[in-house]
Formats: C-alpha cells, sequence, structure tokens
C-alpha cells in the first residue's frame, strides 16, 4: 500500500529556509492532491497547502508568502519550502495523500527553530 | 476562511458508552466536503470519514458521519478502548483548507 516518509533537518535557524521531502513509495504520485499540514508542539493541526502531480499549487493565505510547494513525478517526491522562519514555525510537519480528505500520511518530522 | 469549531472539547465517558462530537461551520461547507480524523499521542491523524458521512476503508461501523451545510456529527455507538484520542473535524469545500480545534475523548 501507498506510504509516505518525510525527510529533512530538525533544527534550523532563524530567518533560515524549512526544506522537507516527501517520498510516496507503493504507489505513483500522479493523480492525487499532496498536502503538507504542521502541528506545533501540545496544539492542532494547520493545512500548509497542497500540489496536485501536474504542479498546480494551492496554499494557505496565512503562510502564502512563505511557502513553495513543489513535485519531482520522476523521483515520486514532493517538496515544501518555507522561508524566512521564526520560532512559531517549529512543528512536527506532516506530508498527506488528498483524494478526499487525507487519506494517507507521513509519520511526521519534527522541525525545531531555534538558534 | 472558514472557521470550525468543535464541542465539547472534552468528552469523558467509559468504554461502551456512546460519543457524540460536534463540529460547527462558520458557513456552509461546499459540497460538505468535511473530514474527520482521528489522532492519537505521538501519532499521525487517521482519516476516518470523508464527505461527511463515508467511512475510509476498513473503518468499523461504530463510527459514523451525519450532517451538512454548517452542522456535522460524529458518532461512536460504543466506545473501544482503541477510541480514546482525539478527534478534529477539517472542510476541504473551500480554500484555505480548515481544521477545528479538536474534542479530546478521554476516560471518565
Amino acid at each position: 500500500q501507498v506510504q509516505l516518509q518525510e525527510s529533512g533537518p530538525g533544527l534550523i535557524k532563524p530567518s533560515e529556509t524549512l526544506s522537507l521531502t516527501c517520498t510516496v513509495s507503493g504507489g505513483s504520485i500522479s493523480r492525487y492532491y499532496w498536502s503538507w499540514i504542521r502541528q506545533p508542539p501540545g496544539k492542532g493541526l494547520e493545512w500548509i497547502g497542497f500540489i496536485y502531480y501536474n504542479g498546480d499549487t494551492n496554499y494557505n493565505p496565512s503562510l502564502k508568502s512563505r511557502v513553495t510547494i513543489s513535485v519531482d513525478a520522476s523521483k515520486n517526491q514532493f517538496s515544501l519550502k518555507l522561508t524566512s522562519v521564526t520560532a512559531a514555525d517549529t512543528a512536527v510537519y506532516y506530508c498527506a495523500r488528498d483524494p478526499h480528505g487525507l487519506d494517507v500520511w507521513g509519520q511526521g518530522t519534527t522541525v525545531t527553530v531555534s538558534s | 476562511e472558514i472557521v470550525l469549531t468543535q464541542s465539547p472539547g472534552t468528552l469523558s465517558l467509559s468504554p461502551g458508552e456512546r460519543a457524540t462530537l460536534s463540529c460547527r461551520a462558520s458557513q456552509s461547507v461546499s459540497s460538505n466536503y468535511l473530514a474527520w480524523y482521528q489522532q492519537k499521542p505521538g501519532q499521525a491523524p487517521r482519516l476516518l470519514i470523508y464527505g461527511a458521512s463515508n467511512r475510509a476503508t476498513g473503518l468499523p461501523d461504530r463510527f459514523t458521519g451525519s450532517g451538512s451545510g454548517t452542522d456535522f456529527t460524529l458518532t461512536i455507538s460504543s466506545l473501544e478502548p482503541e477510541d480514546f484520542a482525539v478527534y478534529y473535524c477539517q472542510q476541504y469545500g473551500g480554500s484555505p483548507f480548515t481544521f477545528g480545534p479538536g474534542t479530546k475523548v478521554d476516560v471518565k
């Protein structure tokens, strides 16, 4: 069955760019929407945005000026970049498949923003 | 932006009891694109219900989603020990997709 795995640095400094990759295994990245969601420590879920396999994107306006989501179908991966991070961006970051609701999730990766 | 409000914030029940969780939207959710998720500590959320009332693959039938427009409900007919968790609703009918703040179902 389809599995997702997030990867990227666990610790970054304020003002730097957060870069994460989600690798899709057990299935093709084609034909679906793929999302990023985050969860600050002890808090609820925040939708960051999604990308369609053809590259169409939709971002949360609250993050839109700092977010880029891209896809590399040849590698069955999609990626998240978040610029100018602050401590408020500290969270568990999840990638998920989005056909109709988020039906397959990665295990999540913790990103801490600290100097 | 559609704001989702979940109630109650915490629901304290015993195994075998019925749980009724509410999710109210600040405006009508297009096409009833409303999902419910379960999250246990240290785990990713798990999709339970999509399209307001459709069970995800393999979901036990003790979970039922209902509602339309602005008012949605997740019902767990008889709580099993593994059902004690936090439950989130999410609307994906209009951008930005938004989540509710969650309802924690804990053991009474």
